[in-house]
């Protein structure tokens, strides 16, 4: 079963910051917290990953909280093709096995709105 | 990061026929996965395909049904054996780069079987 809960649907105004919240609560030391996005019939797109400090790249910011249970991702400008359902993962790092793959849950439907 | 192709991109089948879809990363990548995605579901892995070893299949998924064959660090193949409807699903080759940290999915493959 998946580790975390989302909401399952969000809406955003287009130009407008995107912020999708992800509990964690179980996390445990050695597990990373993940984001994926997938866009309608297409494979997921890796967004970012974090242990415990706050990461940002060209794509999204990750806010961990101190007691790592909770993280949010945010899109500093939504834009219509950011509608996707992203989804919020927690996974040891490491190679292969099934401790360290991706275990996805429902995500969160993100709609983008002019 | 990885860039991986699928083919086909996507088929229409028989029940009762097979399937194989091949999957080619452009770098030599340790980890290679499959997994399956049913309508309006999310993704469930299937198997780790293994480079000189058999496939290590999740709980609900065999062989004789999910054949996998990995013949070197760039390219799996994935069949789906004697189909049905059921197996109707977008089947996702994945792999991980950047020493196990970050997996990365190709575009799918987009089965239905009548």
């Amino acid at each position: 079963d998946a580790k975390t809960t989302q909401p399952t649907s969000m809406d955003c105004a287009e130009g407008r910051a995107a912020n999708l919240p992800c509990n964690h609560s179980t996390i445990s030391g050695n597990e990373y917290v993940y984001w994926y996005r997938q866009i309608h019939s297409q494979g997921p797109q890796y967004i970012i990953h974090g242990l415990k400090n706050n990461e940002t790249n060209e794509m999204a910011s990750l806010i961990i909280t101190e007691d790592r249970k909770s993280s949010t991702l945010i899109l500093p400008h939504a834009t219509l093709r950011d509608t996707a359902v992203y989804y919020c993962i927690v996974r040891v790092r490491g190679y292969g096995g099934s401790q360290g793959n991706l275990i996805f849950g429902k995500g969160t439907k993100l709609s983008v709105k002019p | 990061s990885a860039v991986i192709s699928q083919k086909p991109s996507r088929d229409i089948c028989q029940r009762g026929t097979s399937l194989t879809i091949q999957c080619q990363v452009d770098s030599q990548v340790t980890m290679m996965f499959w997994y399956r995605q049913q309508p309006g579901q999310s993704l469930t892995l299937i198997a780790t395909a293994n480079q000189g070893s058999e496939a290590t299949y999740e709980s609900g998924f065999v062989i004789d049904k999910f054949p996998i064959s990995r013949p070197n660090l760039t390219f799996s193949t994935l069949t789906v054996s004697n189909m049905s409807p059921e197996d109707s699903s977008i089947y996702l080759c994945s792999v991980t780069s950047g020493g196990g940290e970050t997996q990365y999915f190709g575009p799918g493959t987009r089965l239905l079987v009548l």
